[in-house]
């Protein structure tokens, strides 16, 4: 198995909903990311988990919070987002440390506030 | 902070005619990994360069490294409409072993 599975695919949701996003992998990769990712631009990192524990949290409002259940599974939970954290949600897994093989991202999920 | 920029951000060929897209560090790294993202897609890695002047080729990729290891560039032969999309390079700094520095990336447009 080589991919990253995210549920759900789209999700529309208002603003004063609570929600959560999923990731699973089973590539026995230790490190799993959140990205985000508005139109035209690059992927934007907001989370780094390695060993199943918080390594990175890049200045992530506090209406985001990731969640690593175990080693193959990452979820994101959302609360109270604005109409601004719409984008597309990318997770993404890698091996450990600097191993040469790229991060495989998942095909994401497409967040809309309203 | 450390940057990686990224040109041209967008690039219109003829379907045959051959692409190429360039990144600059402000710092050296560790490696560079180059993504290719299809519209209303997702990044799809590439390859990844570790090695000062590497040169490595995919069928009509060629990605080059440089000896200072802080640029790098990506060149497509003979254009094909499959190659449509955003490349992106990402560099790995030195002192970090996760977080990856984005270029901006780099739309590839085939003219009809």
């Amino acid at each position: 198995d080589t991919e990253v599975t995210q549920t759900p695919k789209h999700l529309v949701m208002g603003m004063t909903n609570k929600k959560s996003l999923k990731c699973e992998q089973h590539m026995g990769h230790r490190a799993m990311y959140w990205y985000k990712q508005k139109a035209k631009k690059p992927p934007e990192l907001m989370f780094v988990y390695s060993y199943e524990k918080l390594s990175i949290n890049e200045s992530v409002p506090s209406r985001f919070s990731p969640e690593c259940p175990n080693s193959s599974l990452l979820n994101l939970h959302l609360h109270a987002l604005q109409p601004e954290d719409s984008a597309l949600y990318l997770c993404a897994s890698s091996q450990e440390k600097r191993v040469g093989y790229g991060y495989t991202f998942g095909s994401g999920t497409r967040l809309t506030v309203v | 902070g450390q940057q990686v920029m990224q040109i041209p951000q967008y690039q219109h060929v003829q379907e045959g005619e051959d692409f190429t897209t360039y990144c600059n560090s402000s710092t050296t790294l560790s490696n560079i990994q180059w993504y290719k993202q299809r519209p209303g897609g997702h990044p799809v890695f590439l390859i990844q360069l570790v090695k000062s002047g590497e040169v490595k080729k995919q069928k009509r990729l060629t990605f080059q490294f440089g000896e200072a290891k802080k640029n790098s560039s990506l060149h497509i032969t003979a254009t094909q409409t499959t190659d449509v999309g955003t490349y992106f390079c990402a560099g790995l700094g030195r002192d970090s072993n996760y977080q990856l520095i984005w270029g901006a990336g780099t739309k590839l447009i085939i003219k009809p």
